[in-house]
């Protein structure tokens, strides 16, 4: 199984709610990303886990809150949001390297709007 | 922060044609990864090459990096229209907040039958 899997597909959110963004692989990767991409603009890297524990925090503010229950799972915890945050979330998971960044297997993400 | 640069932002290309893009960075790198994007879903990756490497290949794709400019380049040959897409730079590099991994903006290709 060579796919990262994403759900929901599309989620509309109030900016009083709370919603969970969840992320699924089964290649054996111990690294999994998560990613905010606006239109037409690049992906921009929020949260790193390597072997469940997190390791990288891009300064992404505390109302986006990421869990790794264990290896094959990657949530990302949605609380107050802003309109602003609307945008395309994308999962990504590798295998961790040695040294840096491996290639990166992407799900289809998460196209979220805040009203 | 943004690393990569790419260069043209858009590109638009008659099938069998060759396409090339071109990602410019700032910073020594561990690694330079190329990706593409379909209509704004997920990335898949084309071609990872390490900083002590200066070409690879992968079917029509060519990668060359040249660390000393500190860019590099995606050649596509005989481009067909499923080509089109946004295609990405990533640069693995170390900055003063650690290791870090950042896309360019990418090239968006269009491929016309």
């Amino acid at each position: 199984d060579t796919e990262v899997t994403q759900t929901p597909k599309h989620l509309v959110m109030g900016m009083t709610n709370k919603k969970s963004l969840k992320c699924e692989q089964h290649m054996g990767h111990r690294a999994m990303y998560w990613y905010k991409q606006k239109a037409k603009k690049p992906p921009e890297l929020m949260f790193v886990y390597s072997y469940e524990k997190l390791s990288i925090n891009e300064s992404v503010p505390s109302r986006f809150s990421p869990e790794c229950p264990n290896s094959s799972l990657l949530n990302l915890h949605l609380h107050a949001l802003q309109p602003e945050d609307s945008a395309l979330y994308l999962c990504a998971s590798s295998q961790v390297g040695l040294a840096g960044y491996n290639e990166q297997f992407f799900g289809p993400g998460t196209r979220l709007t805040v009203l | 922060s943004q690393q990569g640069e790419e260069d043209p932002q858009a590109l638009s290309i008659q099938e069998g044609e060759n396409a090339t893009m071109n990602c410019s960075y700032k910073t020594s790198i561990n690694n330079l990864q190329w990706y593409r994007q379909n209509s704004g879903r997920g990335l898949v990756h084309l071609i990872l090459i390490r900083s002590n490497e200066r070409e690879k290949h992968s079917g029509r794709l060519r990668v060359t990096l040249d660390t000393s400019k500190k860019s590099s380049s995606l050649l596509i040959t005989a481009s067909r229209a499923a080509d089109t897409a946004s295609y990405f730079c990533a640069t693995d590099h170390r900055d003063n907040y650690g290791q870090n991994f950042v896309f360019g903006p990418g090239t968006r290709l269009s491929v016309l039958p």
